[in-house]
């Protein structure tokens, strides 16, 4: 039972183009959301978080948007380049404790030239 | 050191074998977290250490696994009797703050 999911396993973006990556969770205790980016052979990096008390955060060419109401955040890469291409893992975690978070399976994104 | 340091980076064994995995947290991070990706999967949460409490072994897929933090720092994972599922990318990471998740480059296992 999958309490985030990302449904879209892959995305292919033209480079310059948005770049949107979509994430549903079931939990409506989760009260912080992240999203990281991961290259092969490396692992996961920290990219963007947002706290269930904002509906969007943003940092340079990365924003993330919160839905409370639909448990759903989407993160948008606006313009999308090519070393962008990378796996994209969603995760949430309850309570703001220090406990594990929770991840989706990654969806991987592709940005052409 | 000043990032997640995982040994070995790869690592083939014969299904029945026991191996160990090591993770060297940055220094002064208090929390630890093991967590595995198989192939095609996201990244299964295995275990946690925060300072000297217990730790929550929740995710643990078997007793088969096991994992000690020794003196609030290194980090074992031992997986006993391997077996071909338990192929994949095993990743520890260590925290202070909740933005300061930072994973190592993780253990490629392989049984074969």
């Amino acid at each position: 039972d999958q309490q985030v999911k990302q449904n879209s396993p892959s995305l292919s973006v033209q480079e310059g183009r948005i770049s949107i990556l979509n994430c549903d969770y079931t939990n409506s205790m989760f009260d912080y959301f992240l999203w990281y980016k991961k290259y092969p052979a490396e692992g996961p990096t920290f990219l963007i978080s947002i706290s269930s008390i904002k509906d969007k955060n943003e940092d340079g060419r990365f924003t993330v948007f919160l839905n409370k109401s639909a448990k759903h955040l989407s993160l948008h890469i606006v313009p999308s380049q090519p070393g962008d291409s990378a796996v994209y893992f969603c995760a949430a975690m309850l309570g703001g404790s220090q406990g594990n978070l929770i991840f989706g399976k990654g969806t991987k994104l592709s940005v052409k030239p | 050191g000043a990032g997640v340091s995982q040994s070995p980076s790869n690592k083939v064994t014969e299904k029945g074998k026991d191996v160990e995995l090591r993770c060297d947290p940055i220094s002064g991070h208090t929390a630890l977290y093991w967590y595995r990706q198989s192939l095609g999967q996201g990244l299964e949460f295995l275990i946690y250490f925060q300072g000297n409490s217990a730790p929550d072994k929740s995710g643990l897929p078997s007793d088969r696994f096991s994992a000690e933090r020794t003196g609030g720092s290194v980090s074992t994972l031992t997986i006993q009797r391997t077996q071909q599922e338990d192929s994949a990318v095993y990743l520890c990471a260590s925290s202070s703050l909740i933005r300061g998740y930072t994973f190592g480059s993780g253990t490629r296992l392989t049984v074969v």
